[in-house]
C-alpha cells in the first residue's frame, strides 16, 4: 500500500524557517516524480514544487521560488521542502504528493505562520 | 499565471448527474491532454477520480467522467450519490516550467 507521511510542521515566526518531511513507502520511491501542494484554511489547492526521480530537475510555483528549496533523499524515501522567509500567508496544510498526475497524497502537515 | 475557473458551487438531486466546468486558456488546458481531476471531503486529503482528460484510477466510480473541448474541461458525475458531497479541484499541466501546474478554484457539489 502507498504511503505518504509528512511531518514537522508547527507555528513559526514570520520572517523564519522550517523543514517539512514526507516518509514514503509502499512503493519503489526512488522511480517516482514526487511534489509538494499546499491547501491555505478554507482556501483552494496551491502546488508548489516538483522535482524529479534523481532529484536533477526541480521547478517551482512563483509565489515560493527563492524561498523555499525541495529535495530528496531517495536513500531515505524520504522527500523535503526546506522553507525560508515564511509570511503569514504561507500558513496551510502541506501535502506531499506522488507523481505529474498526483495520483497519490499525505495525510498533510499543518504550518502556521504567525508572531 | 492565473487558477484555472471553476463555477464556486453545484448541487443536485440523488440520482441526477450534474457538471462541473473547469476553464484554462490556449496555454494550459487548451495546450495539454493532462487535465486531473481531485475530490476532497472536509479535513481530508485530495483523492484523484479522472487524469489525462478522461481516464480512471483503479477502484474509482465508472460514476465519474472527464472530457474536454478547446479550453475547456468538464467532469461529470452521473447517478449522484450522498458520498459525492465533497469539493472538486481541476488541474492542468502547464510545462515544465516555473509555475509547471495550474489548480482550479474549487467546486462545491452540495447533494440535495
Amino acid at each position: 500500500e502507498v504511503q505518504l507521511v509528512e511531518s514537522g510542521g508547527t507555528l513559526v515566526q514570520p520572517g523564519g524557517s522550517l523543514r517539512v518531511s514526507c516518509a514514503a513507502s509502499g512503493f519503489i520511491f526512488s522511480n517516482w516524480e514526487m511534489n509538494w501542494v499546499r491547501q491555505a484554511p478554507g482556501k483552494g489547492l496551491e502546488w508548489l514544487s516538483y522535482i524529479s526521480t534523481a532529484g536533477t530537475t526541480i521547478y517551482y510555483a512563483e509565489s515560493v521560488e527563492g524561498r523555499f528549496t525541495i529535495s530528496r533523499d531517495n536513500a531515505r524515501n524520504s522527500l523535503y521542502l526546506q522553507m525560508n522567509s515564511l509570511r503569514a500567508e504561507d500558513t496551510a496544510v502541506y501535502y506531499c504528493v506522488r507523481d505529474w498526475t498526483f495520483d497519490y497524497w499525505g495525510q498533510g502537515t499543518v504550518v502556521t505562520v504567525s508572531s | 499565471q492565473s487558477a484555472l475557473t471553476q463555477p464556486a458551487s453545484v448541487s443536485g438531486s440523488p440520482g441526477q448527474s450534474i457538471t462541473i466546468s473547469c476553464t484554462g486558456s490556449s496555454r494550459d488546458v487548451g495546450n495539454y491532454n493532462l487535465v486531473s481531476w481531485y475530490q476532497q471531503h472536509p479535513g481530508k486529503a485530495p483523492q484523484l477520480i479522472i487524469y489525462e482528460v478522461t481516464k480512471r484510477p483503479s477502484g474509482v466510480s465508472n460514476r465519474f467522467s472527464g472530457s474536454k473541448s478547446g479550453n475547456t474541461a468538464s467532469l461529470t458525475i452521473s447517478g449522484l450519490q450522498p458520498e459525492d458531497d465533497a469539493d472538486y479541484y481541476c488541474c492542468s499541466y502547464v510545462g515544465r516550467t516555473t509555475s509547471s501546474v495550474l489548480f482550479g478554484g474549487g467546486t462545491k457539489l452540495t447533494v440535495l
